[in-house]
């Protein structure tokens, strides 16, 4: 089946700037999003990009997709303490079920 | 954004007992619901699709007659876990498909529901 990877922990340090990757495997994707969840929460979406774009910019959110490597990242811009959460990128060829990755562990240090 | 609540957020039930969580779009209507089940430190594991006026489509591994969903509105759809035991413990999250203007789709989720069976 299609898969999703991520890095399961990242530590900065307030100020700095984050960046949490994630490669997938389905060549089909058509949507490919991020959403932070934080503790006993349910997922927010943060932002999302389609496939024909290599880069969204929405404040301090920044993606940047590399189709040709299935290579997906979120940089975060000035992290803050309130940016610490579990953030999940997760993937979908449309009209079809996402597809998650395990989940990357943010801790922000002040 | 759009929104998605859930209700209850957190129920405690006796083993044996029938729970019922109920996802709501609130500001849009959803033709497809979709419901998860997540581990502690764990992603989220689909258990099924719900669309609305018809049957749910349960992936493999999903009991169907322990998990009984029912869409029977476009804001509506009810996960209902019959005799519930101990091992159904778990954080259950809907989402709702969302269509925007581009026709991009995206999904929403609720809040959660924390089910704890003793």
């Amino acid at each position: 089946g299609e898969d999703v990877e991520q890095s399961l922990f990242l530590s900065v340090r307030e100020g700095d700037s984050s960046v949490i990757n994630c490669t997938y495997t389905d060549s089909s994707s058509t949507y490919l999003y991020w959403y932070k969840q934080e503790p006993g929460a349910g997922l927010q979406l943060l932002t999302y990009i389609f496939s024909n774009m290599d880069m969204k910019q929405d404040q301090r959110l920044t993606v940047l997709l590399n189709k040709k490597d299935k290579h997906l990242s979120l940089r975060i811009a000035d992290t803050q303490t309130g940016d610490s959460a579990i953030y999940f990128c997760a993937e979908t060829s449309g009209y079809s079920t996402l597809t998650f990755g395990k989940g990357t562990m943010l801790l922000v240090s002040p | 954004g759009a929104v998605v609540s859930q209700h209850p957020s957190r129920v405690i039930c006796k083993s044996g007992t029938s729970v019922k969580i109920e996802c709501r779009s609130l500001d849009f209507q959803a033709t497809t619901m979709f419901w998860y089940r997540q581990f502690p430190k764990q992603s989220l594991m689909l258990m099924a699709t719900s669309n609305e006026g018809s049957k749910a489509t349960y992936e493999q591994g999903v009991e169907k007659d322990k998990f009984l969903i029912n869409h029977a509105s476009l804001t509506l759809s009810t996960l209902t876990v019959t005799s519930a035991h101990p091992e159904d413990s778990s954080f259950y999250i809907c989402s709702a498909r969302s269509w925007d203007r581009g026709g991009g789709e995206t999904q929403y989720f609720g809040p959660g529901t924390r089910l704890l069976v003793l």
